[in-house]
């Protein structure tokens, strides 16, 4: 069964550093790869997604993933994080045209001034 | 465009009560999707229809838990009775037709049972 991990429950940084939210998959067929974010009280909203082609995916308000097939990983980077970033960020997983979205346990982004 | 709609946001109810969320998929989806977020168990998914047709329920916890769609525009996820292990947040999400899985959330009923 599809599986996704995500390392990391909690991650706090300043305002304006880089950051990276880890992503790992369980799967040896083909995938689509989402990242979404939650803000408090809102439901989710799609940042990117990973579907074929070019492995470095940019999605919405400067984040973007890289999809690592050997590794099974699409890790999510920012290079200058702001405070209305504060949120929850799911990572989750298709098997190919699958109705199933898998999520992981979401990590939470906290970024202090 | 208008989103996914659910209402209520909120519902506060007793034990025992019945609770009636309900959904509007964005308009021209075929799929429709209600999942369940909790600290415990995070975001699981409940039951899937496709063209107004229930294709997977197997998420649905037990018998009290039914959900309906009579219509494109509109879906309804019924708890009855409700209990207190019921308390959390429920999501309604849309998909077009479409190859890839990008699925579309609502903002989410928060759900109390006291």
């Amino acid at each position: 069964a599809q599986s996704v991990t995500q390392l990391d429950s909690q991650v706090p940084v300043f305002e304006e550093a880089p950051v990276e939210l880890r992503c790992n998959y369980s799967s040896s067929v083909s995938v689509y790869l989402f990242w979404y974010v939650q803000y408090p009280n809102q439901g989710l909203q799609l940042l990117l997604k990973y579907l074929s082609g070019s492995t470095l995916v940019k999605g919405i308000n400067g984040f973007e993933a890289e999809f690592n097939k050997s590794q099974t990983s699409f890790h999510l980077r920012k290079p200058s994080v702001h405070i209305s970033d504060t949120a929850e960020y799911f990572c989750a997983v298709s098997r190919g045209s699958s109705y199933k979205l898998i999520f992981g346990s979401g990590t939470r982004l906290l970024v202090r001034p | 465009d208008a989103g996914v709609i659910q209402s209520p946001r909120h519902e506060v109810t007793e034990m025992g009560q019945e609770v009636t969320l309900r959904c509007k998929p964005i308009s021209g989806h075929n799929s429709l999707f209600w999942y369940r977020q909790t600290m415990m168990r995070g975001l699981e998914l409940l039951i899937y229809f496709n063209n107004n047709v229930p294709i997977d329920d197997s998420g649905m916890p037990e018998d009290r838990f039914s959900a309906k769609m009579p219509n494109a525009s509109f879906s309804t996820l019924k708890i009855q009775p409700s209990e207190p292990r019921d308390s959390a947040v429920y999501f309604c999400a849309s998909r077009p037709k479409r190859a890839d899985n990008e699925q579309f959330f609502g903002p989410g009923t928060r759900l109390t049972v006291l």
